[in-house]
């Protein structure tokens, strides 16, 4: 089945962009999502990416996606106090099995 | 985008006991799925509610355990039964949007069992 892999933890001061970075190992993967827990709370959904697109850009947020290393990024410019929080990278292959990397946690100083 | 109310948001159960948890969706979907989010963990599918059938489980959940109702298009319940400790997770209810291509999720249910 399919593999997510994520870096756990990453740290930017405020004002700065932030790249998070994820890895997936099913080449099938139709669409690759970004989601955003904060504390306490359920998952936001973000953006997603195709898997026929190379980028997709909405407001402060830019995802790449690298099909032939099967990397995915999401950077977000201008990073402020209110992003931080858990950033879950996952990837939706056949129809609807969703898999989930383990999580970012970033955390953003002013 | 779907709205999804999750009832309750949190609760403390005791060992032994079951819990009932709510997911009401703002639009007819036809796929729905539970997940459960252990401390410090990523999100593991447990099961998918199809309305008209039984629920679809992953390998290492049993209808015994969770038994799940699909009673229509907009709504599903998920039990967690005779709990004990390891069963302290959030649970989250997720559906696909029109078109497949947007998973949504609701707030999620934190269950401490004691």
């Amino acid at each position: 089945g399919e593999d997510v892999e994520q870096s756990l933890f990453l740290s930017v001061r405020e004002g700065d962009s932030s790249v998070i970075n994820c890895t997936y190992t099913d080449s099938s993967s139709t669409y690759l999502y970004w989601y955003k827990q904060e504390p306490g709370a359920g998952l936001q959904l973000l953006t997603y990416i195709f898997s026929n697109m190379d980028m997709k850009q909405d407001q402060r947020l830019t995802v790449l996606l690298n099909k032939k290393d099967k990397h995915l990024s999401l950077r977000i410019a201008d990073t402020q106090t209110g992003d931080s929080a858990i950033y879950f990278c996952a990837g939706l292959s056949g129809y609807s099995t969703l898999t989930f990397g383990k999580g970012t946690m970033l955390l953003v100083s002013p | 985008s779907a709205v999804i109310s999750q009832k309750p948001s949190r609760d403390i159960c005791q060992r032994g006991t079951s819990l009932t948890i709510q997911c009401q969706v703002d639009s007819q979907v036809t796929m729905m799925f539970w997940y459960r989010q252990q401390p410090g963990q990523s999100l593991t599918l447990i099961a998918t509610a199809n309305q008209g059938s039984e629920a679809t489980y992953e390998s290492g959940f049993v209808i015994d355990k969770f038994p799940i109702s699909r009673p229509n298009l907009t709504f599903s319940t998920l039990t967690v039964s005779n709990m004990s400790p390891e069963d302290s997770s959030i649970y989250l209810c997720s559906v696909l949007g029109q078109g497949s291509t947007e998973a949504f999720f609701g707030q999620g249910t934190r269950l401490t069992v004691v």
